[in-house]
């Protein structure tokens, strides 16, 4: 079955460094990829998305490339700052199985 | 553009108790709909979904049950409440047009 993995959390980093999530995905066909985010006691918003190999989903200073050959989908931002403090889903969508599949969620604090 | 809504947005019931919670979706038509639940600390987990009026699928057997008496409404409920019912409880809609999931703002659950 469909499966994501990222890399657990928390992670905390100091505002203006660098931001890396890792995520990596199992999938049979070609799935579309996304990244979600969750501020605190909020719901889910679609941060950004990739519908196939190669292509670059970027939103709000973050960015993401589909590596079919890799099979990640990393999330990267240069340069965070305190409102980027959220967890953070990786996730993928696969028609044949009609839903999201979602990893653990990296939960990221950015302190001032 | 599309809306979604859930209601209530919270609340806090006690063991044997009934739940309803309703999701309603405007601006499109015969949207793919799901309900997810996100336990304390945990992740998302797929419960239901629905491609049309009338058709539900379960993910996961439990206490919970899903009807959509109308093509833009999706009902969650319980007859009896267990404590590990407790959650935030998301809907969704898909965009059929890129397989993008658009989620509602939640509704915590707590029982008591």
């Amino acid at each position: 079955g469909n499966s994501v993995t990222q890399m657990e959390g928390p992670v905390t980093l100091s505002e203006e460094a660098f931001l890396t999530i890792n995520c990596t995905y199992t999938a049979t066909g070609y799935p579309s990829l996304f990244w979600y985010v969750q501020y605190p006691g909020e719901g889910l918003q679609l941060l950004l998305k990739a519908t196939k190999a190669d292509d670059k989903g970027s939103n709000k200073g973050f960015e993401a490339t589909y590596r079919k050959e890799t099979t990640s989908f990393h999330l990267e931002k240069g340069s965070v700052q305190v409102s980027d403090s959220a967890v953070y889903f990786c996730a993928l969508f696969t028609a044949a199985g009609n839903k999201l599949t979602f990893g653990g969620g990296t939960r990221v604090l950015v302190k001032p | 553009s599309q809306t979604i809504h859930q209601w209530p947005a919270t609340l806090v019931q006690p063991v044997g108790s009934p739940l309803s919670l309703e999701c309603t979706v405007e601006g499109t038509s015969n949207p793919n709909l799901y309900w997810y639940r996100q336990a304390a600390g945990r992740g998302l987990q797929l419960l239901f979904y629905s491609v049309g009026i009338g058709q539900i699928s379960s993910e996961v057997p439990q206490n919970l049950s899903a009807s959509r008496p109308q093509d833009r409404q999706f009902i969650l409920s319980s007859k009896k409440l267990l404590l590990s019912d407790s959650g935030f409880y998301l809907c969704a809609w898909r965009d059929t047009g890129d397989n993008t999931i658009y989620f509602g703002e939640g509704s915590w659950l707590t029982v008591v």
